[in-house]
């Protein structure tokens, strides 16, 4: 039973344009909302988070939009460059544990 | 130390082996996850302490998985009698308070082969 779900495994954009990565939850319980960048051989570093009293969250390039209703999530990434290359989990909580998505594997073109 | 750091970094360990790796969480954190990555794969839950609380269990894939959390300090996951299968990435987190919005925080994880 996945609570959290990023659908697409893998997603390439050309370099300056725009990332969508997204996420969908079925828990209605969680309230907070992360994403984690992971680059190959390192731990998952902590990028940007959204509390569910928020539609939108921004952060420099790094924006995440709540849809409390879909029970979706997105990180847009604007403009993307070759660094943002790296897998990205969607993670959730409530009262109980972190529960993370599979992730997305970014590939930015130059 | 200021991160959450995970030792060894690296064990390659044979087949029916016993292993342990170590957890040093961020003091004060109070949440510790055990996760793994096997190649290719997402991250799949393991275990989690809170505090005193009891730990859930929920994600360890078999008894030859256990771990233990002495208070709010060192974890140790052990696998008994490794399996080829149990060849991945374990990764540790750390976070502040559950009961608080906030983030948790990854070691670089220990990569264990089993040859």
């Amino acid at each position: 039973d996945q609570q959290v779900k990023q659908n697409s495994p893998s997603l390439s954009v050309q370099e300056g344009r725009i990332s969508i990565l997204n996420c969908d939850y079925t828990n209605s319980m969680f309230d907070y909302f992360l994403w984690y960048k992971k680059y190959p051989a390192e731990g998952p570093t902590f990028l940007i988070s959204i509390s569910s009293i928020k539609d939108k969250n921004e952060d420099g390039r790094f924006t995440v939009f709540l849809n409390k209703s879909a029970k979706h999530l997105s990180l847009h990434i604007v403009p993307s460059q070759p660094g943002d290359s790296a897998v990205y989990f969607c993670a959730a909580s409530g009262a109980e544990k972190l529960v993370f998505g599979k992730g997305t594997k970014l590939t930015v073109n130059p | 130390g200021a991160g959450v750091s995970q030792s060894p970094s690296n064990k390659v360990t044979e087949k029916g082996k016993d292993v342990e790796l170590r957890c040093d969480p961020i003091s004060g954190h109070t949440a510790l996850y055990w996760y793994r990555q096997r190649l290719g794969q997402g991250l799949e839950f393991l275990i989690y302490f809170q505090g005193n609380s009891a730990p859930d269990k929920s994600g360890l894939p078999s008894d030859r998985f256990s771990a233990e959390r002495t208070g709010e300090s060192v974890s140790t996951l052990t696998i008994q009698r490794t399996q080829q299968e149990d060849s991945a990435v374990y990764l540790c987190a750390s976070s502040l308070d559950r009961w608080k919005n906030t983030e948790a925080f990854f070691g670089q994880g220990t990569r264990l082969t089993v040859v």
